[in-house]
């Protein structure tokens, strides 16, 4: 079976630009959560969805936003960009059922904002 | 202070020694905890998650959950040069659907 997915796979943007970001979970997983993780730290939460509805939200402004499909697909996009904006992003998609449960990560987006 | 703390490191341990990671958070609450590896340029990799106290083995990995302390921990046995990268430490809370991460310990396994 095909592991969570992620695309683009890199991304260069300027100041002010918007941005989004796609993610299609491990088949048969319904919660999708995304993550900032800038270099030398650990990923930061920004969204859960479970079944198309916003579970959770983390401390980021509101240029941040996301959404879920009904193929559980997910896409987080980011307006108004800032050079701070630059950082991994990461989708993890987790078993169903329960929200909190184990979560397993993509690739990531390597996002770099000039 | 930080819902999830790790020492940075970086640890440096010789090849067949155990590696002793340790991971403290602050939600009492707190019911699951996972520990991801992570290589350079890569994306967090699940090693282990634990939700009882005690110990859980898998291989050369154990992780150990004491509740009471707010405290897990993960062992490496036989430590090998792959097993050199950075391990997170990720706790769910009990007050919203989120996983927090811990910064990251660094391990480097020598020759």
């Amino acid at each position: 079976d095909a592991g969570v997915t992620q695309s683009p796979t890199h991304l260069i943007k300027t100041r002010g630009q918007q941005v989004t970001l796609r993610c299609s979970p491990i088949s048969g997983h319904k919660s999708v959560s995304w993550y900032q993780q800038v270099l030398g730290q650990g990923p930061q939460f920004i969204f859960q969805y479970y079944e198309k509805e916003e579970r959770g939200r983390g401390n980021f402004p509101d240029r941040f936003s996301a959404r879920q499909f009904p193929n559980y697909s997910s896409e987080l996009n980011v307006n108004a960009l800032l050079l701070g904006d630059s950082a991994l992003y990461l989708c993890a998609s987790s078993s169903p059922g329960v929200s909190t449960d184990t979560q397993y990560f993509g690739p990531g987006t390597r996002l770099t904002v000039l | 202070q930080k819902e999830v703390e790790q020492n940075s490191g970086p640890l440096s341990v010789p090849e067949g020694a155990i590696a002793s990671l340790n991971c403290t958070y602050s939600d009492r609450g707190s019911q699951s905890f996972f520990w991801y590896r992570q290589y350079s340029g890569k994306s967090p990799e699940l090693i282990m998650s634990i939700y009882s106290n005690g110990d859980k083995e898998d291989g050369r990995f154990t992780a150990q959950l004491n509740k009471a302390s707010q405290y897990v921990s993960l062992l490496i046995r036989d430590s090998q040069p792959s097993d050199s990268a950075t391990y997170l430490c990720a706790v769910s809370l009990s007050s919203a659907s989120k996983i927090i991460f811990g910064s990251g310990t660094r391990l480097s396994i020598r020759p």
